[in-house]
């Protein structure tokens, strides 16, 4: 199974800051990777996938990037309505996998 | 507008069966691969399992965890998808989530239903 790690597990930052998560694959996935956003007692929500491709309706201030072992996810300016918990996952292959998690809270 | 509503959770007993729908609307449902995701309560995000569509004969993949005791199925004449749970143990204990895929050449969850609770627990 393809082990996905998540850094950090959490973090604290303020409205307006520059915010970046990195997730870690453990082999190599090609840019097959997807990211998500989960507010509290929500669905998940579909924020890019193929890496670094913004799902429709989604703001142009999250971005992704990195190919085969190693992503980010960046919101540039954190608003309000980010404060949420935000996992990646790979579909490169079975059993398709999440990270653990980053909980961005408000500083 | 695409909707996906998940029913069926509730309260079984370990070793207990309970079997989970997902209603689909919007969209076409019988070209999407259809997957269910769970969430234990204060945990991450697991996936479970798919089923594909037609076009690929409905055939469906597994996690481990839940190989031979859950069953994935669907019925696109009702637009609606499965979840046959048998066995049940308390470590089954989330909430059901069922997701669509996206079409095309990247398989990821691009809407996701509101979940329904299972609890395993005498």
């Amino acid at each position: 199974d393809i082990q996905m790690t998540q850094s950090p597990s959490s973090l604290s930052a303020s409205v307006g800051d520059r915010v970046t998560i990195t997730c870690r694959a453990s082999q190599g996935i090609s840019s097959w990777l997807a990211w998500y956003q989960q507010k509290p007692e929500k669905a998940p929500k579909s924020l890019i996938y193929a890496a670094s491709s913004l799902q429709s309706g989604v703001p142009s201030r999250f971005s992704g990037s990195g190919s085969g072992t190693d992503f980010t996810l960046t919101i540039s300016s954190l608003q309000p309505e980010d404060f949420a918990t935000y996992y990646c996952q790979q579909y490169d292959s079975y059993p398709l996998t999440f990270g653990g998690g980053t909980k961005v809270e408000i500083k | 507008e695409v909707q996906l509503v998940e029913s069926g959770g509730g309260l079984v007993q370990p070793g207990g069966s309970l079997r989970l729908s997902c209603a689909a609307s919007g969209f076409t449902f019988s070209d999407h691969y259809m997957d269910w995701v769970r969430q234990a309560p204060g945990k991450g995000l697991e996936w479970v399992g798919r089923t594909r569509n037609k076009a690929n004969s409905h055939t469906t993949e597994y996690a481990a965890s839940v190989k031979g005791r859950f069953i994935i199925s669907r019925d696109d004449s009702k637009n609606s998808l499965y979840l046959q749970m048998n066995s049940l143990k308390t470590e089954d204990t989330a909430v059901y989530y069922c997701a669509r895929v996206a079409r095309g050449t990247h398989y990821y969850f691009d809407y996701w239903g509101q979940g329904t609770l299972v609890t395993v627990s005498s």
